[in-house]
């Protein structure tokens, strides 16, 4: 069964302060997406990587693909309050099938 | 475009009842997906669909779970009964690049009762 760890479950931090989350596998995944989700809304994609080593940045986002495509990370510059949410990673492995974590709860307070 | 559209946003039934979810997805998007969330197991893929065809049901829970995709621009997820163990978020996501990104609809909070 493919798991997609996310860590940590809980971040609560005031606004500033800098923060990583991580996403780990045992598998190997063709591509790796974040999403961030709000109260009662859908996930909203941030961000897709798909070779390993990959780093892209989205405004104060940053966010890495592990050279074996097996993790990811997010790290986040000077949190904003708006950028409390669910942060969550997902990753397929070829075909149409993406399985999700069950993501990083922040709260960025002001 | 107005991305996917889900109805109704709550749904409250009762134990034994039938239930349908509805969901329009982003013209020209060939990849659909429903999706049920809940705290204890987070997002949980049901079942999707490519160029309208069901390619993946194995994680529709049981039986009494069905869904369909008539055509291009609309699905729908039946729970027909109903129990309380139902009670979840129902996403539906639709995708023109397959497994590199989805959109999601606002989602359908169901209560049963």
């Amino acid at each position: 069964t493919q798991l997609l760890e996310q860590s940590p479950q809980f971040l609560s931090i005031q606004e500033g302060e800098n923060l990583t989350v991580y996403c780990n596998s045992s598998s190997v995944f063709s591509s790796l997406q974040w999403y961030r989700q709000e109260p009662g809304e859908g996930p909203v994609l941030l961000v897709t990587v798909v070779t390993g080593g990959e780093v892209k940045k989205l405004k104060r986002l940053t966010f890495q693909f592990g050279d074996a495509r097996k993790d990811s990370s997010l790290h986040i510059t000077a949190a904003q309050p708006g950028d409390t949410g669910l942060y969550l990673c997902a990753g397929n492995t070829g075909g149409f099938k993406t399985i999700f974590g069950a993501g990083t709860r922040l709260f960025v307070k002001a | 475009d107005a991305g996917v559209i889900q109805s109704p946003r709550h749904e409250v039934t009762e134990m034994g009842q039938e239930v349908t979810l509805r969901c329009k997805p982003i013209s020209g998007h060939n990849s659909l997906f429903w999706y049920r969330q809940t705290m204890m197991r987070g997002l949980e893929l049901l079942i999707y669909f490519n160029n309208n065809v069901p390619i993946d049901d194995s994680g529709m829970p049981e039986d009494r779970f069905s869904a369909k995709m008539p055509n291009a621009s609309f699905s729908t997820l039946k729970i027909q009964p109903s129990e309380p163990r139902d009670s979840a978020v129902y996403f539906c996501a639709s995708s023109l690049t397959g497994g590199y990104g989805y959109t999601f609809g606002s989602g359908t909070r169901l209560t049963v009762v």
